[in-house]
């Protein structure tokens, strides 16, 4: 059973564009949402998060969207930059079972 | 101050034979938290480890084990390994249970042949 679900494997941008990575979950009683983005041969990075008592948080060119009624999250990354060609996680975290639920990723790749 | 610290990095290992992977954590961080990463699946919770006790387990059989030592370090256990246990297993530290913000490590790409 897929609870946090990323259901486009790949995304294609050019640089300068914006990017835009989706997730949707099932389980209303997660807290936090969190995105990471991991490079080949290395862990997860973590990038940016938002409590679910929120709908927008923004750091730099990341901003995480939360639509709670919809049960969807989208990361948008402005300006793309080469740099961010990586797999992106949405991952999300029950304060109650204090555990990160993954989604499959996205592989995010920018193009000059 | 040093990152996450898994070891060994790669390993290559024969069907029916055990494993035994290692995770530091960040200096100061007291909960370990262990995924396999495979394809099209993400990263699959395993378990969780704070104050030397498992405090979550993830839907993996019992050949799937781990610990925790004083000194927060951590070690995973695979025994009578089977092909579909190759995967890249990630180990995550966290200041504290609960910590919605977890570091990983490099992970350690595991061969079973």
């Amino acid at each position: 059973d897929q609870q946090v679900k990323q259901n486009s494997p790949s995304l294609s941008v050019q640089e300068g564009r914006i990017s835009i990575l989706n997730c949707d979950y099932t389980n209303s009683m997660f807290d936090y949402f969190l995105w990471y983005k991991k490079y080949p041969a290395e862990g997860p990075t973590f990038l940016i998060s938002i409590s679910s008592i929120k709908d927008k948080n923004e750091d730099g060119r990341f901003t995480v969207f939360l639509n709670k009624s919809a049960k969807h999250l989208s990361l948008h990354i402005v300006p793309s930059q080469p740099g961010d060609s990586a797999v992106y996680f949405c991952a999300a975290w029950t304060g109650t079972a204090s555990k990160l639920t993954f989604g499959t990723g996205t592989r995010l790749q920018v193009t000059l | 101050k040093a990152g996450v610290t898994q070891t060994p990095r790669y390993l290559i290992k024969t069907r029916g034979q055990q494993v035994t992977l290692s995770c530091s954590p960040i200096s100061g961080h007291r909960s370990v938290s262990w995924y396999q990463q495979t394809p099209g699946q993400g990263l699959q919770f395993l378990f969780e480890y704070f104050s030397e006790t498992q405090r979550n387990k993830g839907n993996f059989p019992g050949r799937f084990s781990g610990r925790q030592f004083s000194n927060s370090r951590s070690e995973m256990n695979v025994s009578t390994l089977e092909l579909g246990d190759s995967a890249l297993y990630l180990c995550a530290s966290s200041l504290a249970r609960g910590g919605t913000e977890a570091f990983f490590g490099q992970g350690t790409r595991l061969t079973v042949v």
